[in-house]
């Protein structure tokens, strides 16, 4: 247990469904983070929320659109996805506001399907 | 083009054999983690190194951080089957704005 739940941990969704992913970190840290992690690619980081203010956007498509409603929460909402969509979306948390390098925390995961 | 190259992408060896895993990069960077990523969990942070020619030691795991802070690597002596996983090196640099860059990863398979 590293101190970080994502729900669900597993998600099928059709291409015009929407759903979200929930991620919620029990540290009291105060930096949250969404990853996309592909086979056969890096880690990738999506959206930073660096004391509830979202930080960085890393030219992710507008279909997934993150909220940040305080310190412990962080979701990822999602519309209208397409295939390559499909991979394991990583919620993380680090003590120092994001920017400080610091030690990130990841949650188990949601692997994501889209069909 | 990686910034952070990882090899070998696939290692599979037998119990009790010895492994090394690099991590390389053109850039210097100001700190160096390593995670182990198990199948269906998220990483999970084995070592943070900071300072160049750095070496750490966690029981069978020693890793190394290049003088000149452009390069790590993580050895393992006598590797178990609990030492299965997904292994990641993630580093800040001056132009990730704080934020850590990942590498693709090593498959290490023990086999008992």
């Amino acid at each position: 247990e590293t101190g970080v739940t994502q729900t669900p941990r597993h998600l099928v969704m059709g291409m015009t469904n929407k759903k979200s992913l929930k991620c919620e970190q029990h540290l009291g840290h105060n930096a949250m983070y969404w990853y996309k992690q592909s086979a056969k690619k890096p880690l990738e980081l999506m959206f930073v929320y660096s004391l509830e203010e979202r930080v960085e956007n890393n030219s992710v498509p507008s279909r997934f659109s993150p909220e940040c409603p305080n310190s412990s929460h962080l979701f990822l909402h999602l519309h209208t996805l397409q295939p390559e969509d499909s991979a394991l979306y990583l919620c993380a948390s680090s003590q120092s506001p994001a920017g400080a390098g610091d030690e990130q925390y990841f949650g188990p995961g949601t692997r994501l399907t889209v069909t | 083009t990686q910034l952070l190259e990882q090899s070998p992408q696939f290692l599979s060896i037998q119990e009790g054999e010895n492994l090394t895993v690099y991590c390389n990069s053109s850039s210097v960077f100001s700190s160096l983690q390593w995670y182990r990523q198990e199948p269906g969990e998220g990483p999970v942070l084995l070592v943070t190194v900071v300072t160049g020619g750095e070496v750490k030691k966690l029981k069978r795991l020693t890793f190394q951080f290049g003088d000149a802070r452009k390069d790590s690597s993580l050895h393992i002596t006598a590797a178990q089957p609990g030492d299965t996983g997904l292994y990641l090196c993630a580093g800040v640099w001056g132009g990730s704005q704080g934020n850590l860059i990942f590498g693709k990863g090593t498959k290490l398979s023990v086999k008992p």
